[in-house]
């Protein structure tokens, strides 16, 4: 397995609090994403990392900001939950040789409720 | 817009069987298609990754067809096992820094 770790695994916490969650790599890998995991929507992307201090949105990025100092960390942080934001969060990690084409791989998720 | 989509989004197989499960897509411009599998509660494991330039891809029995033309693929497992009840998803590369992913089946095979 891909050596990913998420955390926390678990997080409750009250609308208009800021939350970092944390995705720690041993891979060495280039690229890091970050998902949110709804029903019925799937998995879709907030934002993502191509090297350090290298950042971009995706497609749900509003509420969402990250950084990412070091290779090995991905953070991402909500500066103001809110209840929307509830979902199951996953980190991922690529490393291309050309383009984006080699597989992404996750970690085990942080389920975060907003109340 | 670019999309992926799965149906059905729930079977149920009795163990044994050899199943089929579906994936389409609305631009045949991909660079690659992914299949994953995730069970209950925990992340996305990666199955197999299938080249815009393949035609399919097999691990075990798993086997995984891509036909661009018709914006297809297909996850072909021979001799279903109760293990290999969990949700299956695609995913497609579309050359846009990102992954677009289907919505899953939600696979459920019968002892």
């Amino acid at each position: 397995d891909a050596g990913i770790t998420q955390s926390p695994r678990h997080k409750v916490t009250e609308t208009g609090t800021p939350v970092t969650l944390r995705c720690h790599q041993t891979e060495n890998h280039r690229y890091m994403y970050w998902y949110r995991q709804d029903p019925g929507h799937g998995l879709r992307l907030i934002h993502y990392s191509y090297g350090v201090k290298d950042t971009d949105k995706g497609e749900v990025s509003d509420g969402y900001s990250v950084s990412r100092s070091k290779t090995e960390d991905f953070l991402l942080t909500l500066e103001s939950a809110t209840s929307s934001q509830t979902s199951v969060y996953f980190c991922a990690i690529s490393e291309p040789d050309r383009g984006s084409n080699q597989p992404q791989h996750f970690g085990d998720g942080t389920r975060l409720s907003i109340l | 817009k670019q999309e992926v989509t799965q149906i059905p989004a729930a079977l149920s197989v009795p163990e044994g069987e050899n199943l089929v499960l579906n994936c389409s897509f609305t631009d045949s411009a991909i660079y690659n298609l992914q299949w994953f599998r995730q069970d209950p509660g925990k992340g996305l494991t990666s199955l197999l990754l299938i080249q815009s330039s393949q035609r399919e891809q097999t691990s075990g029995r798993l086997n995984a067809s891509l036909d661009k033309s018709s914006g297809r693929s297909t996850l072909y497992i021979a001799a279903s096992q109760p293990g290999d009840s969990a949700t299956y998803l695609c995913a497609v590369y579309f050359g846009n820094e990102k992954l677009t992913f289907g919505t899953g089946t939600r696979l459920t095979i019968i002892p």
